[in-house]
Order: structure tokens, then C-alpha cells, then sequence
């Protein structure tokens, strides 16, 4: 079945560094979707990617869909306390040939920043 | 403000026991989703319903667990009998899916711990 990889696992950084997670596919997607969930907390939607190449930008945020469609990044300029959490991507998931339009969760990345 | 209500937030039961665990989708949502959470699998989605029809349960253990929305506004997930091993977080999502999957929006999550 479709898998979404993400590097890395975990990360901490000093509040007011940048921070990145990126996400992997052994196949070619659709779009990918990224998501944030605080500790305790459930997962919000961030943003979908849709086209090859595609860079979207929300605030301290750039999220970029590779060219051939198989990974995707997001990064954060100057990490503030409040970016703490979970980072997950996830994509369409896929059937053989077929290619579904459920959502499937790549492990996330937790991150952590000290003050 | 819309939003995926789950109950109960919080179960604690024994082993053997029968769990429901209900969600109440966003009216005009089409599809449905239940995500269990485990800090060793992270997000797994465990089936997904479309317009009320089931879709994928191949991520849900058959022998004991069953998804179904009875109606448009209800869709439950019961696990009999429960097992340690069941013990997760629960999510609900429901979405508006087109020709790919949009944005999913999560309930808060129910807590399962059996013991």
C-alpha cells in the first residue's frame, strides 16, 4: 500500500532557528496535505499541495511539492514557541492501479523548541 | 463554528468489554474517516466511509472491530471484545472529497484505555 516517509523523527531547536521536515514517497502523488497537532491535541489541516513544483507560504511557513511529485517539504523561518508539535504529511492513499482519495499520515516529525 | 464532535472523550473499560465510540461528521461533510493513534504506529487510518458507504476497512482489525454510520449525521466505531492492545487515541475526520481528498477536519479524539 501507499507509504509517505518523513525525516526527521524528531527535532529540537533553539527558538528563533529555522526549522524543515520532509516528506517521501516511493510513488508518484496526487497532492499531499500537511497537518499540525499540538501535544494533547488533535490534527489541523495546514495546507494541500496540488502541482509539481508548487511553493505555498503562510507566514513564517513554506510548504514546496517536489517536481516529479514524490516529496514535499515544509519549513519554518525563526521557530517560535508556539510551532511546538507534531508535523505530519500525509497523502491519497493508493490501491495498485488504483488510486484512492483516502488520507494516509506519514509518522511526523515532533518538534520541540527551547525557549 | 463547524466542527467533528466525538463522545465520549475519555473511556476507560476492561478487558473484554464492548466499546462505541460515536462522531457526529460536519453536516455537508461526504466523507468520514476513524484514525486510531499509538505513539508506535502513529496515525493509522482504520476505515473511511463515503456518502454513508464504506469504502475501506482493510486498516481495521475485522474479527473484533466494525465501523458503520447508521445516518448522515452519526458514525460509530465499536471494538467487542476490547483488548489492552486496543488502548489509542480514536480520531474521527470527515471532509468534502472531490476528485482528490481535501481538507479532513479531526474531532478532539476519544481516549481508550482498556485495562
Amino acid at each position: 500500500g501507499q507509504q509517505v516517509m518523513q525525516i526527521p523523527q524528531y527535532q529540537h531547536v533553539q527558538e528563533g532557528e529555522d526549522f524543515t521536515t520532509y516528506c517521501n514517497s516511493s510513488t508518484t502523488l496526487s497532492n499531499i496535505q500537511w497537518y499540525k497537532q499540538r501535544p494533547g491535541g488533535h490534527p489541523v489541516f495546514l495546507i494541500q499541495l496540488v502541482k509539481s513544483g508548487e511553493v505555498k507560504k503562510q507566514k513564517r511557513l513554506t510548504f514546496q511539492f517536489g517536481e516529479a511529485k514524490k516529496n514535499s517539504s515544509l519549513h519554518i523561518t525563526a521557530t517560535q514557541t508556539t510551532d511546538v508539535g507534531t508535523y505530519f504529511c500525509a497523502g491519497p492513499g493508493r490501491k495498485g492501479k488504483t488510486s484512492y482519495d483516502k488520507v494516509i499520515f506519514g509518522p511526523g516529525t515532533s518538534l520541540s523548541v527551547i525557549p | 463554528d463547524a466542527r467533528v464532535t466525538q463522545t465520549p472523550r475519555h473511556k476507560v473499560t476492561e478487558m473484554g468489554q464492548e466499546v462505541t465510540m460515536r462522531c457526529q461528521p460536519i453536516l455537508g461533510h461526504n466523507t468520514v474517516f476513524w484514525y486510531r493513534q499509538t505513539m508506535m504506529q502513529g496515525l493509522e487510518l482504520l476505515a473511511y466511509f463515503r456518502n454513508r458507504a464504506p469504502l475501506d476497512d482493510s486498516g481495521m482489525p475485522k474479527d473484533r472491530f466494525s465501523a458503520e454510520m447508521p445516518d448522515a449525521t452519526l458514525a460509530t466505531l465499536k471494538i467487542q471484545p476490547s483488548e489492552p492492545r486496543d488502548s489509542a487515541v480514536y480520531f474521527c475526520a470527515s471532509g468534502l472529497v472531490g476528485d482528490i481528498a481535501g481538507e479532513a477536519f479531526f474531532g478532539q479524539g476519544t481516549r481508550l484505555t482498556v485495562v
